[in-house]
């Protein structure tokens, strides 16, 4: 079945440094990728998507890429801030009825 | 306006209990869903419906049981509650294609004593 594997948590930054949070998938077919965002409290928020191989989601300074050949979809920030101190998850979508299997979650740490 | 929600945000209560927790969306969507968030952060999908109609199960003990009394609504009723239930529970909605984002409630605690 699918199943997504993100990088083991969690991840300390201090403030302005890069970030990268690795996710790998495994899928029948061609899913759609996802990254989610939990702040402390809430649900998940939609971070960013992409649909096809390729494609390139970005939102609020993130950036990920579809990668087929790797079966990756690694996400990345350039200089992240005290406020991205979240739960990021990465998801795959069945391109069915829309049902997301999520990575197990990276907790983020980012300290003035 | 809360485009889902869900109530209660916390529920407290002894195993062998029966309860429910509510969840309503406004976005006009055809398909929701409820998930489940253990401990050390894992999300799980428990149910889907889409138009009322059980679309996905997995494997969930028969003491979880959802209605949907309408497109708008996913309820989840849960009897003789266990310790292993204690969980965050997420309900979320989508148009319902598989390109489409999901949209979650703020959850509900549920610890069982």
């Amino acid at each position: 079945g699918d199943s997504v594997t993100q990088m083991e948590g969690p991840v300390t930054l201090s403030e302005e440094a890069f970030l990268t949070i690795n996710c790998t998938y495994t899928a029948t077919g061609y899913p759609s990728l996802f990254w989610y965002v939990q702040y402390p409290g809430e649900g998940l928020q939609l971070l960013l998507k992409a649909t096809k191989a390729d494609d390139k989601g970005s939102n609020k300074g993130f950036e990920a890429t579809y990668r087929k050949e790797t079966t990756s979809f690694h996400l990345e920030k350039g200089s992240v801030q005290v406020s991205d101190s979240a739960v990021y998850f990465c998801a795959l979508s069945d391109k069915g009825y829309g049902k997301l299997t999520f990575g197990q979650g990276t907790i983020l740490t980012v300290h003035p | 306006d809360t485009a889902v929600s869900q109530t209660p945000k916390y529920l407290v209560t002894q195993m062998g209990n029966d309860k429910s927790i509510k969840c309503e969306q406004n976005l006009g969507h055809d398909t929701m869903y409820w998930y489940k968030q253990d401990s050390k952060k894992f999300l799980k999908i428990m149910f889907s419906y889409n138009n009322k109609e059980l679309i996905i199960n997995e494997t969930v003990p028969n003491r979880f049981s959802p209605k949907s009394p309408d497109k708008a609504h996913l309820n989840l009723h849960i009897n003789s509650l266990e310790l292993g239930d204690s969980a965050v529970y997420f309900c979320a909605s989508s148009p319902g294609q598989g390109d489409s984002p999901l949209h979650f409630g703020n959850g509900t605690r549920l610890t069982v004593t």
